[in-house]
């Protein structure tokens, strides 16, 4: 079976730190994505991990253990427009290279 | 490039009506897939194309949904007999897949919001 879990909402101050977790268990894995999806718009792509470890871009890092079926995404300096739903999936081991997303974590920014 | 368009973004129709969404892809993006999202939820995978030919399809895509895409380019999904259980926002993405320049992101569009009554 698969199953993807993510906290379903989340709140933080303008200028912290947050840390959005994610664990999986799927038939396979081909990789991992974090996407942010504001509200009536589409999923945008945040981040990929297919090996082990932190990959970091700007404000916002993601990790991941396979071994564990756990990853998450770490925002930085947080800022109002970073209030949104976060979005962890996983990608399938086939060749369709399909998305099985989690239910997301809505993300609110307080002042 | 503009990214991955979609037509229509809204959709309202009655029960038992038939409706059409249209995808138009980046270009020269070779795989195309059709998600399905409610409200609360992640996006679901419906179907998905490698140019014109549709290679899977998942089992949320029961017989009232078809989706095509002549000639490798722009893809239309068709819900026949629409039900209130089809209301959701429909996906698409786009992806390029083998050789040198691959990606592993799927790029998203705006999305249609269907809403049956």
């Amino acid at each position: 079976g698969q199953n993807i879990d993510q906290p379903t909402e989340m709140t933080a101050t303008e200028g912290a730190i947050v840390q959005i977790n994610c664990t999986y268990q799927t038939s396979g894995f081909n990789g991992l994505f974090w996407y942010q999806q504001h509200a009536g718009e589409a999923p945008t792509f945040l981040s990929y991990n297919v090996l082990d470890g932190l990959e970091e871009k700007g404000r916002f890092s993601s990790f991941l253990s396979r071994s564990k079926g756990y990853s998450y995404l770490l925002l930085k300096e947080l800022q109002m427009k970073d209030s949104a739903s976060y979005l962890c999936a996983v990608r399938d081991w086939d060749s369709s290279y399909k998305l099985i997303f989690g239910s997301g974590t809505r993300l609110l920014v307080r002042p | 490039d503009t990214g991955v368009s979609q037509n229509p973004r809204h959709k309202i129709t009655k029960r038992g009506q038939n409706v059409t969404f249209r995808c138009d892809p980046i270009s020269e993006h070779n795989r195309l897939y059709w998600y399905r999202q409610t409200l609360g939820q992640g996006p679901e995978f419906l179907t998905y194309f490698q140019n014109e030919a549709q290679l899977e399809k998942s089992r949320l895509l029961s017989d009232r949904f078809s989706a095509e895409r002549p000639k490798g380019s722009f893809s239309t999904l068709e819900i026949q007999r629409t039900e209130q259980g089809d209301s959701a926002m429909y996906l698409c993405a786009s992806s390029y897949q083998g050789g040198a320049g691959s990606s592993y992101e799927q790029y998203f569009g705006p999305g249609t919001r269907l809403t049956v009554t």
